[in-house]
């Protein structure tokens, strides 16, 4: 099994701010298949990233994946007051897709 | 709009069966491979299985931690995807979500579309 850990596991940004949360993976994530998923208090989690760096549709472009291997970064660029959410990576590389514990995204 | 509407959550007693629905709307439902997904109380996210399009066979893949109480299938007909749970846990209790998979391989799978998700409660 892939162990995914999130860093930090709480992040306090104002609106305006640039986020970088970490994503690492316990051993190689096949091809980079990696997603972001944000996720909001009583609401499905929304995608993000896939492929560790291509945007879903209809994603705005503050939202950038990067990395490959064990590690990989979300970054949002200007944080908009809606972007404060909790996120979660997930690898889907493996027979048994897993994620990441979440790092939450609150509002300084 | 493609949307997914999951049903048939609700208290069960541990060791009863309950079938939860997801119907499909706004897509070729018969062309996609459909997920399911939980949340416990306060928890993070969890890979429950999946089930493949007929095109490619159709067939599903569990978590451990189901294998063999849980079962997935489809009506491509109807666009609805079932999740038929047995042997009913108090560990089971949660949200649980349809997702739409996209294919990137045979074995490979990542989520596109979500569900609002049903909530199952398993207690006596």
């Amino acid at each position: 099994e892939i162990v995914l850990t999130q860093s930090p596991g709480t992040l306090s940004l104002s609106p305006g701010e640039r986020a970088t949360l970490s994503c690492r993976a316990s051993q190689s994530v096949s091809s980079s298949y990696l997603a972001w998923y944000q996720q909001k208090p009583g609401q499905a989690p929304r995608l993000l990233i896939y492929g560790a760096s291509s945007r879903a549709t209809g994603i705005p472009d503050r939202f950038s994946g990067s990395g490959s291997g064990t590690d990989f970064t979300l970054t949002i660029s200007r944080l908009e007051p809606e972007d404060f959410a909790v996120y979660y990576c997930q690898q889907y590389g493996s027979s048994l897709r897993t994620f990441g514990q979440g790092t939450k995204l609150e509002i300084k | 709009e493609v949307q997914l509407v999951e049903s048939g959550g609700g208290l069960v007693q541990p060791g009863r069966s309950l079938r939860l629905s997801c119907t499909a709307s706004g897509f070729t439902f018969g062309d996609y491979a459909m997920g399911w997904f939980r949340q416990a109380p306060g928890k993070g996210l969890e890979w429950v299985g999946f089930i493949r399009s007929k095109a490619y066979g159709g067939t599903t893949e569990y978590a451990a931690s189901v294998e063999g109480r849980f079962t997935i299938s489809r009506d491509d007909s109807k666009s609805i995807a079932y999740l038929q749970m047995n042997s009913l846990k108090t560990e089971d209790t949660a949200v649980y979500y349809c997702t739409r998979d996209r294919r990137v391989s045979y074995y490979y799978y990542y989520m596109d579309v979500w569900g609002k998700g049903t909530t199952v409660t398993v207690s006596s």
